[in-house]
C-alpha cells in the first residue's frame, strides 16, 4: 500500500538552483526515507529522518518533517545535471518485515 | 564491494512461461524485498523474507512465487497466472533488525511480454 506522495510530480530548473519537493502521508511513522532513481537503474538511499527528528542535513541535501502535517520535504541545494533522477520518499506502515511503502516519485531534471 | 546482484538485466517471457529473477547479496542481511515498478509509478511490495526458509506475501503476491533457502539468494518467479508481468523489477535488502533500516536496491530486471 502506497503511503507517501510527493508533490510535484516533475520538476525542471536550471543548474545552481535549489529543488524543493513535498512528500505527504497518511498514518503515523517511526521514520520517513528519501531515495534517489536514476533512469533504468535501482533505488539508492539518501537520508533518513526519524519522526522525533524536524530536519536533517546530508551535504547539498536538507529534510525537514513535520509530523503534525505528515509531510515531508527535501531540498537539493545548488543543483547540478547529475541530480537528475526521480526522487522517492518512503515510510514505514503497519507492514511487517520493516518493508517500506513508497510514492510515486518526483522526476527532476537539471539542465545546464 | 558488498551489494546486491540481479539478474538477468533484461528478460522476455512467452505466453504460459514461468520465468525466474534472480536476487544475490553479499551484505550479510537478513531481510530481502520484491518490488515491482510500473511506469510513473511507485514500488509496490510482492514478497519478503527476514529470515533463510521463511516469506510472507505483499500487497501484490498473487502470480508470483519465491524461496529463500540461502540467505544471500531469494529468486522471484513470475508464474503465467500474473497476466500483465510486463515491469521493472527490483530486489532490495536491509538488516531487517532494529526497526525501519535503509534498504539497498539492485538495478533491476526489466520483463517484457513476447
Amino acid at each position: 500500500s502506497q503511503q507517501g506522495e510527493e508533490d510535484p510530480q516533475a520538476l525542471s530548473i536550471q543548474e545552481g538552483e535549489n529543488a524543493t519537493m513535498n512528500c505527504s502521508y497518511k498514518t503515523s511513522i517511526n521514520n520517513l526515507q528519501w531515495y534517489r532513481q536514476n533512469s533504468g537503474r535501482g533505488l539508492v538511499h539518501l537520508i533518513l529522518i526519524r519522526s522525533n527528528e524536524r530536519e536533517k542535513h546530508s551535504g547539498r541535501l536538507r529534510v525537514t518533517l513535520d509530523t503534525s502535517k505528515k509531510s515531508s520535504s527535501l531540498l537539493i541545494t545548488a543543483s547540478r545535471a547529475a541530480d537528475t533522477a526521480s526522487y522517492f520518499c518512503a515510510t514505514d506502515g503497519s507492514n511487517s518485515g520493516y518493508a517500506l511503502n513508497f510514492g510515486k516519485g518526483t522526476s527532476l531534471l537539471v539542465t545546464p | 564491494d558488498g551489494g546486491i546482484t540481479q539478474s538477468p538485466k533484461y528478460l522476455f517471457r512467452k505466453e504460459g512461461q514461468n520465468v525466474t529473477l534472480s536476487c544475490e547479496q553479499n551484505l550479510n542481511h537478513d531481510a530481502m524485498y520484491w518490488y515491482r515498478q510500473d511506469p510513473g509509478q511507485g514500488l509496490r511490495l510482492i514478497y519478503y523474507s527476514q529470515i533463510v526458509n521463511d516469506f510472507q506475501k505483499g500487497d501484490i503476491a498473487e502470480g508470483y512465487s519465491v524461496s529463500r533457502e540461502k540467505k544471500e539468494s531469494f529468486p522471484l518467479t513470475v508464474t503465467s497466472a500474473q497476466k500483465n508481468p510486463t515491469a521493472f523489477y527490483l530486489c532490495a535488502s536491509n538488516t531487517g533488525t532494529g526497526g525501519y533500516q535503509p534498504q539497498h536496491f539492485g538495478d533491476g530486471t526489466r520483463l517484457s511480454i513476447l
